[in-house]
């Protein structure tokens, strides 16, 4: 069962523009979503979270975006980089519960 | 902090093998994870520990998969007897506690021919 979908296998955007990565969750239980960054032959490092209490959160060039309504989220990133090429995963919990991830989306950004 | 440490990096063995995975988490942290990553299914939670007890193995896909950890700075996962479909990409992370921010190992790539 696939709680959390990512279903853009791939993105591609030029450098300086924004970056919208997105995200869909089927479990209304769900209150913490995380987004994680993956170099190749590396872990995946944490990048931005948002509780279910919010409907935004910004670092930096990296903002998440909460719909709960539509159980779904997203990350943009402004201005893209060409060192933001990675694969970016969501990641869902329940508190004291598993945490689900997606399959991830890899991102190019292009000089 | 060297971060989680995991080893060996690559593994290549044959079927039916025993493959040994290892991982030492972060010092202080109390929960580590182990997940596997495949193309077709991405990153999934086989087991979870916290304070060195296992709290949810509902992801360890067959009998042939065991975990342990035996102290708080060491977890090992077994897969005896090997197949080719596991190979995989393993990770093994840790969190100060339970699902707060999780800090993820190199993983280990293992090939089963």
């Amino acid at each position: 069962d696939q709680q959390v979908k990512q279903n853009s296998p791939s993105l591609s955007v030029q450098e300086g523009r924004i970056s919208i990565l997105n995200c869909d969750y089927t479990n209304s239980m769900f209150d913490y979503f995380l987004w994680y960054k993956k170099y190749p032959a590396e872990g995946p490092t944490f990048l931005i979270s948002i509780s279910s209490i919010k409907d935004k959160n910004e670092d930096g060039r990296f903002t998440v975006f909460l719909n709960k309504s539509a159980k779904h989220l997203s990350l943009h990133i402004v201005p893209s980089q060409p060192g933001d090429s990675a694969v970016y995963f969501c990641a869902a919990s329940a508190r004291n519960n598993d945490m689900r991830f997606g399959a991830g989306t890899r991102l190019t950004v292009k000089p | 902090d060297a971060g989680v440490i995991q080893s060996p990096r690559h593994e290549v063995t044959e079927m039916g093998q025993e493959v040994t995975l290892r991982c030492k988490p972060i010092s202080g942290h109390n929960s580590l994870f182990w997940y596997r990553q495949t193309m077709m299914r991405g990153l999934e939670l086989l087991i979870y520990f916290n304070n060195n007890v296992p709290i949810d193995d509902s992801g360890m896909p067959e009998d042939r998969f065991s975990a342990k950890m035996p102290n708080a700075s060491f977890s090992t996962l077994k897969i005896q007897p090997s197949e080719p479909r596991d190979s995989a990409v393993y990770f093994c992370a840790s969190s100060y506690s339970g699902w707060d921010t999780q800090y993820f190992g190199p993983g280990t790539r293992l090939t089963v021919l």
